[in-house]
């Protein structure tokens, strides 16, 4: 199974401030027949399901504040809050979706306010 | 609007089986996988398996495999996740949720149930 990493595990960063979380894989994740990268990020708030943000490694889903957006290619990715809003804390996973049906999701990175 | 309704919180002993339904609406049934997730308390998340409810093909997690089994009700829009010979380790909420297109892209989730294995 590919295995995905995230680093940090924790940050706490000020109100309108950047948060940057980190997402590695053990292997590539680049799919080349159409160039997409299999790598998908969720936000799971304290008590509620998981919620769907970016998908192919950089496309915002349906509905997401343009604040996050996604990077990367091959086995490093980024999750970047451009400006932290409160309702934004909350833990964030990143999923691979290359080796299917074997789908792998990282360990989690908690956001909290500074 | 899709919605993914799951079945109320179970409390089962170590031995037991635990089967959660998950009754889908607002969409297309056959036309999207269900994957089931699940999360033991204060961890991450980790793939059990998926059925296609089109024709019930299903392929399942190998850490899983033999004490899972998932099937579906085309007639109510209803797929279950039967897990068998329950442990402590099983101690956890199980999601259901919709593929976004036989991608693995997991687009709506359900609220969860919660599955507490206790003697």
């Amino acid at each position: 199974d590919i295995v995905m990493t995230q680093s940090p595990d924790s940050l706490a960063v000020s109100l309108g401030e950047r948060a940057t979380i980190n997402c590695k894989s053990s292997q590539s994740v680049l799919y080349n027949s159409n160039n997409k990268n299999c790598l998908a990020w969720y936000q799971q708030k304290p008590g509620q399901s998981p919620k769907l943000l970016i998908y192919g490694a950089s496309t915002r889903e349906f509905g997401v504040p343009d604040r996050f957006s996604g990077s990367g290619s091959g086995t490093d990715f980024t999750l970047t809050i451009s400006s932290l809003q409160a309702e934004d804390v909350a833990v964030y996973y990143c999923q691979q979706y290359y080796s299917t049906p074997r789908i792998t999701f990282g360990p989690g990175t908690k956001v909290d306010i500074k | 609007q899709v919605q993914l309704v799951q079945s109320g919180a179970e409390v089962k002993k170590p031995g037991a089986s635990v089967k959660v339904s998950c009754k889908a609406s607002g969409y297309s049934f056959n036309s999207y996988y269900i994957q089931w997730v699940r999360q033991a308390p204060g961890q991450g998340l980790e793939w059990m398996g998926t059925i296609n409810p089109r024709d019930g093909s299903t392929r399942y997690a190998e850490n899983l495999q033999g004490r899972v089994t998932m099937t579906r009700d085309t007639s109510t829009n209803t797929v279950y996740m039967e897990l068998s010979s329950l442990r402590s380790e099983d101690t956890a909420v199980y999601f259901c949720a919709r593929d976004m297109g036989l991608s693995y892209i997991i687009d709506y989730w359900g609220l969860g149930t919660l599955v507490t294995v206790s003697s």
